[in-house]
């Protein structure tokens, strides 16, 4: 069983505010790192697809990092804006004998208050 | 360029009634293809995947089933739906990223 967290579980800010949010998944046998965000009412969009130790990627005013050996990834944003919120997804994609297996987090709520 | 369609968008559906949700995906060959279910208050839940024609494999147990008659093509179905069966249903398939069709909101009353 894949256990993928994330933290906070929601998350309130004001508008130009800076933030931060965790996912933790199993460090052994790790393959890659998805990050997704899904807004009301719309399919989940890829963010960021992360696959080595120490990757940091960044969208505008979203970045992310990773660090497979300590199983986390990191996901900020900068000077946050009503518009960013969402609920954010992190999925740890399975290899081997789980080979295509997806499990998502069950994502951080950002409300971005005007 | 690939796309992914979903159908039907929303359903009422009385307990006990049949279920038979399709997702089919265009563009591509050989897609990994997944369903996901959003209830009410919780995240996105795994329900099955597959990655190759007839080979389903499934994460939760329920009263649900998955079936890929053809290479793009994946069905989501019941027999008999439960009240518990209500949520969001998402369809998916991947190749690196995840690409997501636009949900069926499924409320069985």
């Amino acid at each position: 069983i894949l256990n993928v967290e994330q933290s906070p579980q929601s998350l309130h800010v004001q508008e130009g505010d800076s933030t931060n949010f965790t996912c933790s998944f199993p460090s052994s046998n790790f393959y890659a790192l998805h990050w997704y965000r899904w807004e009301t009412a719309k399919s989940p969009e890829a963010l960021f697809v992360m696959t080595l130790n120490g990757d940091e990627k960044k969208k505008g005013r979203i970045s992310a990092t990773l660090n497979t050996k300590e199983g986390y990834s990191y996901l900020y944003i900068k000077g946050s804006q009503p518009e960013d919120s969402a609920t954010y997804l992190c999925a740890p994609p399975r290899g081997g004998t789980s080979y295509g297996k997806l499990t998502f987090g069950q994502g951080t709520i950002l409300t971005v208050h005007p | 360029s690939q796309t992914i369609h979903q159908w039907p968008a929303t359903l009422v559906q009385p307990v006990g009634s049949p279920l038979s949700l399709e997702c089919t995906v265009e563009g591509t060959s050989n897609p990994n293809l997944y369903w996901y279910r959003q209830a009410a208050g919780r995240g996105l839940q795994l329900l099955f995947y597959s990655v190759g024609i007839g080979q389903i494999s499934s994460e939760v147990p329920q009263n649900l089933s998955a079936s890929r008659p053809q290479d793009r093509q994946f069905i989501l179905s019941s027999k008999k739906l439960l009240l518990s069966d209500s949520g969001f249903y998402l369809c998916a398939w991947t190749r690196g990223e995840a690409f997501f069709g636009q949900g069926t909101r499924l409320t069985v009353v």
